[in-house]
């Protein structure tokens, strides 16, 4: 497509719950990330896949957080047992890593997710 | 550790000009990203520096000084469309796959 496409674009879910995210990147982009973004604070890192490299889990909170990326192309998070402070906008982006080191990314408009 | 500092929040009239700054402290250099994300949008690319100096784009112009680890974003001529949030970013490795390092964004309100 022509844009990162998320959904859904707000997912309201009860405490302990299992939630699932998606992302659409943009066609051909190599490179798909996930990232956290609470209220008032700054992006915050979760997850990164590059073609068929093993992906960099380092962000991930805690092991309630996993993500796969099928084909190269779309991607899930899946947050089990979701608590409240899981609550935040979960954005994800694509960028086309070949495109050189001006490349910046591409964001989705993300998935609002509240945990009540 | 990763850090990177920029002001909570600011405000200016319209038609004036706005600098923002950004501190960063990265293990790594590899370029400075600025970032424009209005309110339940998508964050959007808005320059890009990796050599120290200014850029301009526009009615927006970064500047970079890598031996001070600094940072601003100006806009000039203020419009009300401008107020958004815009995030500091820096890729902290010359593995461009890596991830960035976000600061926590500055929230610029335009008053009319």
């Amino acid at each position: 497509g022509a844009g990162v496409s998320q959904s859904p674009s707000n997912k309201v879910t009860e405490k302990g719950k299992d939630v699932e995210l998606r992302c659409d990147p943009i066609s051909g982009h190599t490179a798909l990330y996930w990232y956290r973004q609470s209220l008032g604070q700054g992006l915050e890192f979760l997850i990164y896949f590059q073609g068929n490299s093993a992906p960099d889990k380092s962000g991930l909170p805690s092991d309630r957080f996993s993500a796969e990326r099928t084909g190269g192309s779309v991607s899930t998070l899946t947050i089990q047992r979701t608590q409240q402070e899981d609550s935040a906008v979960y954005l994800c982006a694509s960028s086309l890593v070949e495109g050189g080191p001006s490349s910046g990314y591409t964001f989705g408009s993300g998935t609002r997710l509240t945990v009540v | 550790g990763q850090n990177i500092d920029q002001p909570t929040e600011m405000t200016a009239t319209e038609g004036a000009i706005v600098q923002i700054n950004c501190t960063y402290q990265t293990s790594g250099f590899n370029g400075l990203f600025w970032y424009q994300q209005h309110a339940g949008e998508a964050p959007t690319f808005l320059s890009y520096n990796v050599l120290d100096g200014l850029e301009e784009k526009g009615r927006f112009s970064s500047f970079l000084s890598r031996s001070k680890g600094y940072s601003y974003l100006l806009l000039k001529e203020l419009q009300m469309k401008d107020s958004a949030s815009y995030l500091c970013a820096v890729r902290d490795s010359d593995n461009y796959g890596q991830n960035f390092v976000f600061g926590p964004g500055t929230r610029l309100s335009v008053l009319p």
